[in-house]
């Protein structure tokens, strides 16, 4: 079975300073791919990030990228130059490549709740 | 271009009653899961379908949840004799591939 694990329930960062949000993993698949996605307050799930298990280099989208130890099994977001509407919740989530022929189930953490002070 | 819609937005319903609550994907979107978000909780899995096949309906909580995509288009969640443990948001995402991309929910409250 898979499990995510977010250990961080909220997150204080001032504008314009980085900041890590943690995700832990736990899969018996060798293939899968893990994703990071923001809810605002609005509700609609935004996504930010994908990584897959067997890209060699750290996935990056603009201000986001993904800290991707597969020995450790962590995929963490880091979000450069914060900026006050990235105050939101923060979901890690994992599922299988849909042709992996493993469980296609995806899994969410409980979430980290980030506030961008100025 | 159009991205994952939800109708309606926000649903009130008396306990006992019955509800229905549509998706539509993104155009071309073989696969469309249902998830199920209670607040301050991160999505659970409720059905998925590829096409207009339903390959797994695991995460439905009860017999009173019955899940539809007749045309392998639209889909819509079914909830009979609903009860306040139902009151969430009901989020839909479709994919073409690796990526989910999600509607803006429906928030369904249960008096």
């Amino acid at each position: 079975a898979q499990k995510i694990t977010q250990t961080q329930p909220g997150m204080f960062v001032q504008e314009k300073e980085a900041v890590t949000l943690d995700c832990t993993y736990d899969t018996s698949d060798p293939s899968y791919g893990l994703f990071w996605y923001k809810q605002p307050s609005s509700g609609e799930m935004i996504f930010l990030i994908y990584q897959g298990s067997y890209d060699q280099q750290n996935a990056t989208e603009g201000r986001y990228s993904l800290n991707f130890q597969k020995a450790r099994k962590s995929a963490n977001l880091v979000i450069s130059a914060s900026q006050l509407g990235d105050s939101a919740m923060y979901f890690c989530a994992m599922r299988p490549p849909p042709s992996s022929g493993g469980s296609y189930i995806p899994t969410f953490g409980r979430g980290t709740s980030l506030i961008v002070h100025p | 271009g159009a991205g994952v819609s939800q109708s309606p937005r926000y649903k009130v319903a008396k306990r006992g009653q019955d509800v229905a609550l549509r998706c539509d994907p993104i155009s071309g979107h073989v696969s469309l899961f249902w998830y199920q978000q209670a607040l301050g909780q991160g999505p659970e899995f409720l059905t998925y379908f590829q096409n207009e096949a339903q390959l797994d309906k695991s995460g439905l909580p009860s017999d009173r949840f019955f899940a539809e995509r007749p045309e392998g288009s639209v889909s819509t969640l079914k909830i009979q004799r609903t009860q306040q443990e139902d009151s969430a948001v009901y989020l839909c995402a479709s994919s073409q591939k690796e990526t989910q991309y999600f509607g803006p929910g429906t928030r369904l409250l249960v008096l």
